[in-house]
């Protein structure tokens, strides 16, 4: 049983690059999640999803997009990296509220 | 503006000896509380919950206190031990499984 699987692990980008951060689940997951976790800031959110084809903005959703085509995965998206999004991101199932989030073991995104 | 906060970025506790970690938030709707921790380069596990009907919660080594008058929650840890150190986040939700993170603390265990 995997749980949430994020893709990549590491990732180095320059300034104006765009990329995909991949996020999976096996779990059936009605609800997803991305969350930023930044020194000193806690983890925050950025977008979630409470089922396919449903997308809402968190509280930090500026320079991402998500879509959520089915169950399983969530990709998250940046536009056009800049410095600021440097942090390393995580992404979070749970079944149907109120549940404990399950997290993927995150992505480390350094933008140069 | 942070809705859940952790004011002790760290903590250092004796082994055997109680582990007391707090978290205030500021949002009355708060219905459901999580603790969680999080190892180095690892994701958050979660540790324990508890609704806001509720003002303890128990499992095992790990307690939880809700205080709702005071807008605060605790998570005592007895004994604890050294491979309880790492850093604990707290969270709360009013709304889905929109959870609202506090910043952490570090809880270091020493044998």
């Amino acid at each position: 049983n995997a749980g949430v699987t994020q893709t990549p692990k590491f990732q180095v980008l320059k300034t104006g690059q765009s990329m995909t951060l991949q996020c999976a689940q096996d779990m059936n997951h009605e609800y997803m999640s991305w969350y930023r976790q930044d020194p000193g800031m806690g983890l925050r959110l950025i977008h979630y999803s409470v089922g396919a084809g449903i997308t809402d903005q968190g509280e930090v959703p500026n320079g991402y997009n998500v879509s959520r085509s089915t169950t399983e995965d969530f990709p998250l998206r940046l536009l056009s990296a800049a410095p600021s999004q440097t942090s390393v991101y995580f992404c979070a199932s749970s079944p149907r509220h109120p549940s404990p989030l399950h997290f993927g073991n995150g992505t480390r995104l350094t933008v140069t | 503006d942070q809705q859940v906060k952790q004011n002790s970025p760290s903590l250092s506790v004796q082994e055997g000896r109680i582990s007391i970690l707090n978290c205030d938030y500021t949002n009355s709707m708060f219905d459901y509380f999580l603790w969680y921790k999080k190892y180095p380069a690892e994701g958050p596990t979660f540790l324990i919950s508890i609704s806001s009907i509720k003002d303890k919660n128990e499992d095992g080594r790990f307690t939880v206190f809700l205080n709702k008058s005071a807008k605060h929650l605790s998570l005592h840890i007895v004994p604890s031990q050294p491979g309880d150190s790492a850093v604990y986040f707290c969270a709360a939700k009013y709304n889905f499984n929109k959870f609202y993170f506090g910043s952490g603390t570090k809880l270091n265990v020493k044998p």
